[in-house]
């Protein structure tokens, strides 16, 4: 069974840096490509962020280029969103989710998200 | 860049079927496979129509799947609506470098 459970997200001040992890298991993780979506409280789903299977690419939102960092660490089966720099439009649940492929194609399964609020 | 335009709700009532659209705004909808996800209040996105009308095991076969190359659009059908699948229902695609996800459609059963 394919479980992804995020570490509890968090309260950090606008300007402030707060990191996200999660832990895959059931799978084969260093197969798939694994990505961040995060979702404004009321609102509708945003993707933040992927990384390719063997870590060696990386994608961004335009929203959140040059503040978050996406990496992962294949030998303990773990995908880590470093955030930077937050702002209070950064609230939202975090979502990890697994991909379909070894690159993005679609998101198979949806771990039960980390809320992270930004605010002063 | 492109956009993922979908009406921001439906209703209807139980055994009834809805159909929901996605529009892609900028570029050929057939580019790349379109993915739909339901989330239950309170709940986790879930997968229940993948590559256009791809039915993953455990989603009962109401749910269908279908592009319209004509109108750039796919569409998401649950025929024989039932009270369970009143949620929020979001289209997805993707190009080489992100995900792209439609603006939702809150499905409500009367």
């Amino acid at each position: 069974e394919v479980t992804l459970v995020e570490s509890e997200g968090g309260l950090a001040q606008p300007g402030g840096s707060l990191s996200l992890s999660c832990a895959a298991s059931g799978f084969s993780f260093s197969t798939y490509a694994m990505n961040w979506v995060r979702q404004a409280p009321g609102k509708g789903l945003e993707w933040v962020s992927g990384i390719s299977a063997s870590g060696a690419t990386t994608y961004y939102a335009d929203s959140v280029r040059g503040r978050f960092t996406v990496s992962r660490d294949n030998s303990k089966n773990m995908v880590t969103l470093q955030m930077d720099n937050l702002r209070v439009d950064d609230t939202a649940t975090y979502y990890c989710a697994k991909d379909r492929s070894e690159r993005l194609l679609w998101l198979e399964f949806w771990g039960q998200g980390a809320l992270v609020t930004v605010s002063s | 860049n492109f956009m993922l335009i979908q009406p921001p709700s439906v209703s209807e009532s139980p055994g009834k079927t809805v159909t929901i659209s996605c529009t892609r705004a900028n570029g050929n909808i057939a580019s790349n496979y379109v993915q739909w996800y339901q989330q239950r209040p309170g709940s986790s996105p879930t997968i229940v129509i993948y590559e256009d009308d791809q039915r993953p095991s455990g989603v009962p076969d109401r749910f269908s799947g279908s592009i319209d190359i004509s109108s750039s659009s796919a569409s998401l059908t649950i025929s024989g609506l039932q009270t369970e699948d009143e949620a929020d229902y979001f289209c997805q695609s993707y190009d080489s470098a992100k995900h792209v996800f439609g603006t939702g459609t809150k499905v409500t059963v009367l």
